[in-house]
């Protein structure tokens, strides 16, 4: 069975571009959420999409953003890039809940810098 | 809000020694815990988890109780391997329908010598 997949897996751009990262899940995942991981603030949590709608938003401005597709993959665009957000973005995909609650599976992230 | 302090690394042990990594929790309500392990160059991996109060979830030779008089759900395992440096995150999650938000702790890098 196929893992989370993630692409690019490393992009370099400059302040001011704007970028779009995706995430494939586990077939069969409904649930995607993505996450930011940085040496100073560890990982955060940015949003969560079920069947194509946002259920969960962290506390990130409003250049980031993302949606989800019918089969479920997902995409994170990032707009007026500052130096600060360069990082780690991972997503994650989930089965669902009840006894699966929490239980998330991530892919190896895309590697952003921002010069 | 929710949060989630583990102790700071980096730890560095000898294979076979005994491991303990500390986590304790601020959460309104009853969250779920949870024990992430990152290896390089890969993403995170579910390690272990509780839901409830005094569970204890194990995975691989590694155990966590949820203490909720302590609010802690501390990592340990017997005899550490070299195979077992990495980096690890406790979470919780919020439950309901913020079951798929967690709140990390800051992580701490483990490096086990031969």
């Amino acid at each position: 069975k196929a893992g989370v997949t993630q692409t690019p897996r490393y992009l370099i751009k400059t302040r001011g571009q704007q970028v779009t990262l995706s995430c494939s899940p586990i077939s069969g995942h409904r649930s995607v959420s993505w996450y930011q991981q940085t040496p100073g603030q560890g990982l955060q949590f940015l949003f969560e999409y079920f069947s194509e709608t946002q259920r969960n938003k962290g506390n990130f401005p409003g250049r980031f953003s993302g949606r989800q597709f019918s089969n479920s993959r997902s995409e994170m665009n990032v707009s007026t890039l500052e130096l600060g957000d360069s990082a780690l973005y991972l997503c994650a995909s989930s089965l669902g809940g009840g006894a699966h609650a929490g239980e998330l599976f991530f892919g190896e992230g895309s590697r952003l810098t921002v010069l | 809000g929710n949060s989630v302090t583990q102790m700071e690394g980096p730890v560095t042990l000898s294979e076979e020694a005994f491991l303990t990594i500390n986590c304790t929790y601020t959460a309104t309500g009853y969250p779920s815990l949870f024990w992430y392990v990152q290896y390089p160059g890969e993403g995170l991996q579910l390690l272990l988890k509780a839901t409830k109060a005094d569970d204890k979830g194990s995975n691989k030779g590694f155990e966590a109780t949820y203490r909720k008089e302590t609010t802690s759900f501390h990592l340990e395992k017997g005899s550490v391997q070299v195979s077992d440096s990495a980096v690890y995150f406790c979470a919780l999650s919020e439950g309901g329908g913020s079951n798929y938000k967690l709140t990390f702790g800051k992580g701490t890098l483990l490096t086990v010598n031969p």
